[in-house]
């Protein structure tokens, strides 16, 4: 079982609809979470952290909950610029280790 | 956030020989790290670039095969040894400055024939 496992994609969405990804990690000691954005043949980009309280940052809303360690990310009225892969990264707070889901994909069409 | 740039950005080179590649970032950081990302896959970790004192290594890469160095708190260098197809990837780099938080050069996309 991977530390980190994602929703599998792709998730093919018109313009306009809202999209949740899901993410579920395995090692309870985790101490950081964050979704990135990978876009084709680019670098990963940090898109948000996520905090247990719950943060949003425009049509972007991510939430943790600790006690299921289930992370999830939720994009309201989406775009065609939000087609890209969102990777569910953790980490395990030990020299600063990152752990990277292997991404869902999502293409936003008009 | 910090400025990260790698060189090359691509190479195709041939089995058997070996590539270095760069990592500069424009301020002094603590933690660099260095990931492979194969084919259709996420990234994984291949070591971390420490100042000062030999890298450490994930489990499944070797200093021999993966020779980093960190000569100061702006650079590394990561190289890939006696190549195989393999070892075809995108390499990255990264950097944590002051927080768990990390960001990415921009890569280095490897061919091996």
């Amino acid at each position: 079982r991977k530390e980190v496992e994602q929703d599998p994609g792709p998730f093919n969405v018109p313009e306009g609809a809202t999209v949740a990804f899901n993410c579920t990690y395995s090692n309870s000691a985790s101490q950081s979470f964050f979704w990135y954005r990978q876009d084709c043949r680019k670098e990963p980009k940090l898109l948000m952290s996520v905090y247990s309280s719950g943060n949003e940052d425009g049509r972007f809303t991510a939430q943790l909950n600790r006690a299921s360690q289930y992370i999830s990310l939720l994009i309201r009225d989406s775009k065609l610029s939000d087609s890209a892969t969102y990777l569910c990264v953790v980490n395990r707070g030990q020299g600063g280790k990152l752990i990277f889901g292997q991404g869902t994909e999502l293409s936003v069409k008009p | 956030s910090a400025v990260i740039s790698q060189k090359p950005s691509r190479d195709i080179c041939q089995r058997g020989t070996s590539l270095t590649i760069q990592c500069q970032v424009d301020s002094q950081v603590t933690m660099m790290f260095w990931y492979r990302q194969q084919p259709g896959q996420s990234l994984t970790l291949i070591a971390t670039a420490n100042q000062g004192s030999e890298a450490t290594y994930e489990s499944g890469f070797v200093i021999d095969k993966f020779p980093i160095s960190r000569p100061n708190l702006t650079f590394s260098t990561l190289t890939v040894s006696n190549m195989s197809p393999e070892d075809s990837s995108i390499y990255l780099c990264s950097v944590a400055p002051g927080t768990d938080t990390q960001y990415f050069g921009p890569g280095t996309r490897l061919t091996v024939l």
